[in-house]
């Protein structure tokens, strides 16, 4: 079946604009997560939804950064005002509930570069 | 202290197995996981383990899990060109979500 979709796969934007990333998890999957790869950082936590609890937002850098899922499905992260150091891979992840032995599955992400 | 450290390069001759390590720091962990990144993609999940085992194989990986250090190693049967990728360890404290390591970039040689 279709796995976790982002869009868009790049995106260059200017110092100070803000940008919008998507993703549509995988149908049926009630977790949701997104993640920063910058280079040499490894895989840094943003922000994570399950179901209908109040999302945890203890992985967002600053407070020009927001995300918000509609409807328990795709979900949209915002960036506003962005600046150099936000460029990096943006990746989303979708699991089947916050089980332990629910794996993590992972969209290809969006590249963001910001100039 | 509260990485998930990994060796970050490892390289090997095609043929040759391949061992992956990782020390992680929560003794709670209840999964491990391993993922494989090839250029320009996502994570993909190779493989997981629970807590109370061992060792699991599954084909060519066979993950070997040492509790009482924390060590986590991965090891890839005659391995592979197509198998060069970055390859991350991560862990699942409670029942939040994952953390991991800044990843081993696998170069495989023919």
């Amino acid at each position: 079946g279709a796995g976790v979709s982002q869009s868009p796969s790049n995106k260059v934007t200017e110092k100070g604009k803000d940008v919008e990333l998507r993703c549509d998890p995988i149908s049926g999957h009630t977790a949701l997560y997104w993640y920063r790869q910058s280079l040499g950082q490894g895989l840094e936590f943003l922000i994570y939804f399950q179901g209908n609890s109040a999302p945890d937002k203890s992985g967002l850098p600053s407070d020009r950064f927001s995300a918000e899922r509609t409807g328990g499905s795709v979900s949209t992260l915002t960036i506003q005002r962005t600046q150099q150091e936000d460029s990096a891979v943006y990746l989303c992840a979708s699991s089947l509930d916050q089980g332990h032995n629910s794996p993590l599955h992972f969209g290809n992400g969006t590249r963001l570069t910001v100039t | 202290g509260e990485d998930v450290e990994q060796s970050l390069f490892l390289s090997v001759r095609e043929g040759d197995s391949s061992v992956i390590n990782c020390t992680y720091t929560d003794s709670s962990s209840t999964y491990l996981y391993w993922y494989k990144q090839e250029p320009g993609a996502g994570l993909q999940l190779l493989t997981y383990i629970f807590s109370n085992m061992d060792m699991k194989q599954d084909q060519r990986l066979t993950v070997l899990l040492n509790k009482k250090d924390k060590h986590l190693s991965l090891r890839i049967a005659d391995t592979q060109t197509g198998d060069s990728a970055i390859y991350f360890c991560a862990e699942r404290r409670g029942y939040s979500t994952l953390t991991f390591g800044k990843g081993t970039m696998l170069l495989v040689s023919p």
